[in-house]
């Protein structure tokens, strides 16, 4: 079974710099995997963030962005807010077509 | 303005069914790719299930592979997801969600708000 892992929790000053990332247990995360970035916020549904690596959607804040980092897909928050203040989750897909959600990483903006 | 509006969730008995719904409106069904994700209470997401735009490739987690069937009917701009053989660990929140790309992969973009399915007797 392919485990997807991300870091359970984070914390940032606002106005700071942060990087949440996700392995594969497969070994390293390429392109291939497409990876894609979710913020969840409490009570409220997932929004897409970034996908296959590094597109970000019409309404992704400039400040988030995505990348590959030592064999791992990262997603960097650079002048953090306090409302990103939420979960942020992984996605990989492998053989291109059946997806693998990370943990999820809590952010939290201190 | 894209819209996700599911539906058919419930209160079912381990062995039960249940059929999901998801009406989407504000952009052209036809064209897009759709998935379902779900979300245990407090939990993680995970991938369900997704369908192509013209219904015709399906694919779906190892976890409801052979109990869940997806489908869609493009005249109604809806999507379904039959859920048999119901156990207590497909409880969650059910997110209809849909496609950036009609090329695999069926990457989630646009979210509905859910429907609750809970198993227990």
């Amino acid at each position: 079974q392919t485990v997807v892992t991300q870091e359970p929790s984070l914390t940032v000053s606002p106005g700071g710099t942060v990087t949440l990332t996700c392995a594969s247990s497969t070994g390293a995360v390429t392109s291939g995997y497409y990876p894609n970035w979710f913020q969840q916020k409490p009570g409220q549904a997932p929004r897409a963030l970034i996908y296959s690596t590094n597109n970000k959607h019409s309404w992704t804040p400039a400040r988030f962005s995505g990348s590959l980092l030592g064999g791992k897909a990262a997603l960097t928050l650079s002048g953090v807010q306090p409302e990103d203040e939420a979960d942020y989750y992984c996605l990989l897909y492998f053989g291109g077509v059946s997806g693998v959600f990370g943990g999820g990483t809590k952010l939290t903006v201190l | 303005e894209v819209q996700l509006v599911e539906s058919g969730g419930g209160l079912v008995k381990p062995g039960g069914s249940l059929r999901l719904s998801c009406a989407a409106s504000g952009f052209t069904f036809s064209s897009y790719s759709m998935n379902w994700v779900r979300q245990s209470p407090g939990k993680g997401l995970e991938w369900v299930s997704s369908i192509h735009s013209g219904g015709s490739y399906m694919y779906y987690a190892d976890s409801v592979r052979g109990r869940f069937t997806i489908s869609r009917d493009n005249a109604k701009n809806s999507l379904y997801l039959q859920m048999n053989s119901l156990r207590a660990e497909d409880t969650a929140l059910y997110y209809c969600a849909r496609a950036s790309s009609n090329i695999s992969p069926y990457t989630p973009d646009y979210w509905g708000q859910g429907t609750l399915v809970t198993v227990s007797s």
